[in-house]
């Protein structure tokens, strides 16, 4: 398994739908995890860190499933300035973050 | 808010040159990152850098490239005799706890 893995999509979802994507990954070792948002040719910002079980924050839901080692990423009520790239981070220990390949999701209208 | 700066925004050099790309980290941070990405593909780690030393590398990053903390604010990463494929976005990314990463506007550099 790679260290980590995410659905390269294209995610194509009409405004107003809710979307989810997984991020699977191999150290069970990891104790933080994170979702950045890409938007095209510009750097990686973060979105949501993910320190327990999950966390929600406004339209955005992250979750985390220890046992089969994946975290999620869920937007509801999506807005066409949702389009972008989202990356999983999961970092292998203090001095690695290493992002999965990024999922693409397009909002349209 | 705080942010991390990176110089120059585009840089373009012919094959076999040497490149500087140079980082200006939030100020109160001690991880220092360098990330590469290829146009269209995913953002590669390239090196962490941790009480003035290289905490972590990549296969990626090889003998061809260093880093540097010249001074109490810049970071610098090093590129020898670059390559065509050398051609990518360099992300610099600071952090405060190793957690979570504050990534600079990327510098663009083409190997012609």
């Amino acid at each position: 398994r790679k260290e980590v893995e995410q659905d390269p999509g294209p995610f194509n979802v009409p405004e107003g739908a809710t979307v989810a994507f997984n991020c699977t990954y191999s150290n069970s070792a990891s104790q933080s995890f994170f979702w950045y948002r890409q938007d095209c040719r510009k750097e990686p910002k973060l979105l949501m860190s993910v320190y327990s079980s999950g966390n929600e924050d406004g339209r955005f839901t992250a979750q985390l499933n220890r046992a089969s080692q994946y975290i999620s990423l869920l937007i509801r009520d999506s807005k066409l300035s949702d389009s972008a790239t989202y990356l999983c981070v999961v970092p292998r220990n203090n001095n690695d973050m290493r992002f999965g390949a990024g999922t693409r999701l397009t909002v349209k209208p | 808010e705080p942010e991390v700066t990176q110089t120059p925004s585009h840089q373009v050099t012919q094959m076999g040159q040497e490149v500087i790309l140079r980082c200006v980290p939030i100020s109160n941070h001690l991880y220092f990152y360098w990330y590469r990405q290829i146009l269209g593909q995913k953002v590669e780690f390239l090196v962490s850098f941790y009480n003035n030393e290289i905490s972590e590398k990549s296969e990626i990053f090889d003998d061809q490239f260093s880093v540097e903390r010249p001074d109490g604010s810049n970071f610098t990463l090093k590129i020898r005799s670059t390559k065509l494929e050398d051609s990518a976005m360099y992300f610099c990314a600071s952090s405060e706890d190793s957690r979570r990463g504050y990534f600079g506007p990327g510098t663009r550099l083409t190997v012609t």
